[in-house]
């Protein structure tokens, strides 16, 4: 079936660097993409989403990049904090369907 | 405070028994997931309801069974079925796509453990 994927499990970075999260999917069909955060022990929080008819989408201290030649998507964090630290998904949406997630990559940031 | 609540947040099983896990919410959100969720791995659906009264197989419903009787509430049965039922089990909701993203919020969890 489709997939959803992570280049990297893990992310090691030193606080006020910035952070790129890579994602991989296969579905070229998929509607729009959806990054998570989850902290250990909790639910996934919503971060930021992404349309497949844009390229890239800001928020506060997040940017989105979607390249669908490639069928890649990126967050990037500015100046990332100790408070980032948690595990990040990427997820995938067509029409009506239930999201699809990948497997996710653990963000460490160092002090 | 709008939102959506899990219950218990821990829960033990026997082998052999069903339990049932409880989630309910007041987003006025007529679409419902159940995820699973094992160690170092990403969320695998089990089974969603877009509307009252109907549901949908997700793709891993084997072992698993629900009902939604009421739209803000959508309980999971794990049966004995289910040959490996320990995980992380988390419930979302969502208004049902319409084409822009829709963002699925998430409650806070059940860790389910058989003993």
């Amino acid at each position: 079936g489709e997939s959803v994927g992570l280049h990297l499990p893990t992310l090691s970075v030193q606080e006020g660097d910035n952070s790129i999260i890579n994602c991989a999917y296969s579905n070229s069909a998929s509607d729009y993409f959806i990054w998570y955060k989850q902290e250990s022990g909790k639910g996934p929080q919503f971060i930021i989403d992404i349309r497949s008819n844009m390229d890239k989408r800001q928020g506060q201290r997040v940017t989105v990049l979607l390249n669908k030649t490639v069928k890649h998507l990126s967050l990037q964090i500015a100046a990332t904090q100790p408070g980032d630290s948690a595990v990040y998904f990427c997820a995938e949406g067509t029409g009506r369907r239930a999201l699809t997630f990948g497997s996710g990559t653990r963000l460490q940031v160092q002090p | 405070d709008g939102g959506i609540t899990q219950s218990p947040k821990y829960l033990f099983r026997k082998e052999g028994q069903n339990v049932t896990l409880s989630c309910e919410q007041n987003l006025n959100h007529d679409a419902m997931y159940w995820y699973r969720q094992d160690p170092g791995q990403g969320l695998r659906l089990i089974y969603y309801s877009q509307i009252v009264n109907d549901f949908q197989k997700g793709d891993i419903a084997e072992g698993y069974s629900v009902s939604r009787e009421k739209k803000e509430s959508f309980p999971l049965t794990v049966t004995s079925a289910q040959k490996n039922p320990t995980a992380f089990y988390l419930c979302a909701s969502s208004i049902p796509g319409q084409g822009w993203p829709t963002e699925a919020f998430f409650g806070q969890g059940t860790r389910l453990t058989v003993v």
